[in-house]
């Protein structure tokens, strides 16, 4: 069964540095998604993007954050200058293909958990 | 203002009980609802979609209604295996989810 793939699985760095957190989505899927989910806390909507553009972002998607799809198959989130407060669960999601009922399914990857020092 | 709002529970049950969660959300606008389930530190993963007639996949059914902004899910015959916490989510305009806080189901043999 296809599925969504993320690394690192565990990621520490000292706050200030920038991390690059990695996805390979599901190679037929069109819309891709970053999600953030603070320890006991819910899971939160950072972005989506369909394209080759974000398609939606929320409000903790600030100037910090971006996301970039490189090649053919990864999609990646970049957090410029982390904070203590990034400290997280990261998840990658993707659905599609477009025109389907499957473009509102998400599949999600298994997290890197990532620990700002 | 909490965009989906869910009761967090938890919720213990015995094997084979009958189980339901209620989630409402703030935004009319609001075009499409699904159930996910969350095993301890570990992915959320979609159980079902949730339609305006509403729909059951097996013991779970699913019901949305849009006047009272509310989604609802119902298990029968309750597993072991259902123990997890389960997310309403709602997507809005056209790539934007919104997750519910979860409930939390405990399943006692």
């Amino acid at each position: 069964e296809p599925e969504v793939t993320q690394t690192p699985s565990h990621q520490v760095t000292q706050m200030g540095q920038e991390v690059i957190l990695r996805c390979v989505p599901i190679s037929n899927h069109l819309y891709f998604y970053w999600y953030r989910q603070i320890l006991g806390q819910k899971v939160e909507f950072l972005v989506s993007f369909y394209n080759n553009e974000i398609s939606e972002k929320s409000e903790i998607f600030d100037d910090q954050f971006s996301v970039e799809r490189p090649d053919g198959s990864n999609f990646t989130l970049k957090i410029r200058s982390t904070k203590l407060e990034d400290s997280a669960m990261y998840f990658c999601a993707s659905s599609g293909p477009p025109g389907t009922s499957g473009v509102n399914e998400q599949f999600f990857g298994p997290g890197t958990r990532l620990t700002v020092l | 203002r909490k965009e989906v709002e869910q009761d967090p529970g938890p919720f213990n049950v015995p094997e084979g009980a009958t189980v339901a969660f209620n989630c409402t959300y703030s935004n009319s606008a609001s075009q499409s609802f699904f159930w996910y389930r969350q095993d301890c530190r570990k992915e959320p993963k979609l159980l079902m979609s949730v339609y305006s007639s509403g729909n059951e996949d097996g013991r779970f059914t699913a019901q949305l209604n849009r006047a009272s902004q509310y989604i609802s899910l119902l298990i029968r015959d309750s597993k072991l295996s259902d123990s997890a916490t389960y997310l309403c989510v709602a997507r809005y305009n056209f790539n934007k989810f919104y997750f519910g806080s979860g409930t939390k189901l405990n399943v006692k043999p």
